[in-house]
């Protein structure tokens, strides 16, 4: 059974704050690591990971993928209250076409 | 490009009714993966349908059954409702790469279904 686990599971920071975001897996046929931010309504795609070591950057957020330790981070650097929100992992695994979710972590950036 | 559309946004059905759920892809992409979301389980996956054939098989009850058709769009059906089915219901649109690599899914905004 794959499995996703991420931590912390809430997390509250002031703007500036730059936060660290973690993802643990299990995976059969592992083949992509996927972050997702979820407001008040369906989540949002930032990043794929497949391969380790390279990371992914999109402005204030950056992504990097270890394959060998199994786990993944989010750096959100220099935060702002539009940050706020369930940021969720996910592990694709290629033989069974789906996606594994972490619970993921709230964040809540206060001003 | 249109995005994942799900339809209808909210619904509310009372205990034993049967509900079915409608999810149109973004143009092009072929597989499509239901998703209940609740507080106390997160997200979790239903089945995935690739070129009207269902791949792949969460958890769930066969309560729960879905079908895609030839333009892709695909249809959740939930029979025999209870109280625990109140969820949020994602579905999800993907294009598979080259090689079998999967490519990223875009989810759509989800159907409220709320279950009295």
């Amino acid at each position: 059974e794959d499995k996703v686990v991420q931590s912390p599971l809430s997390l509250v920071v002031h703007e500036g704050d730059t936060v660290t975001l973690n993802c643990s897996y299990e995976v059969t046929n592992f083949r992509s690591l996927l972050w997702y931010k979820q407001e008040k309504k369906a989540p949002t795609f930032l990043f794929m990971l497949t391969s380790s070591g390279i990371e992914k950057k999109s402005g204030r957020l950056s992504s990097i993928l270890d394959k060998k330790e199994l786990f993944s981070i989010l750096n959100i650097t220099a935060t702002q209250t539009g940050d706020s929100a369930v940021y969720l992992c996910a592990v694709f695994n290629t033989n069974a076409g789906k996606s594994t979710f972490g619970d993921g972590t709230t964040l809540t950036v206060k001003p | 490009k249109a995005g994942v559309t799900q339809t209808p946004r909210y619904l509310i059905k009372t205990r034993g009714q049967q509900v079915t759920l409608s999810c149109s892809p973004i143009s092009g992409h072929r597989s499509v993966s239901w998703y209940q979301q609740t507080p106390g389980q997160g997200l979790q996956f239903l089945f995935e349908y690739f070129s009207e054939t269902q791949r792949n098989k969460g958890n769930f009850p066969g309560r729960f059954s879905g079908r895609q058709f030839s333009n892709s769009r695909s249809e959740m059906n939930v029979s025999t409702l209870e109280l625990g089915d109140s969820a949020l219901y994602l579905c999800a649109s993907s294009s598979p790469g080259l090689a079998g690599v999967y490519n990223e899914q875009f989810f759509g905004p989800g159907t409220r279904l709320t279950v009295l």
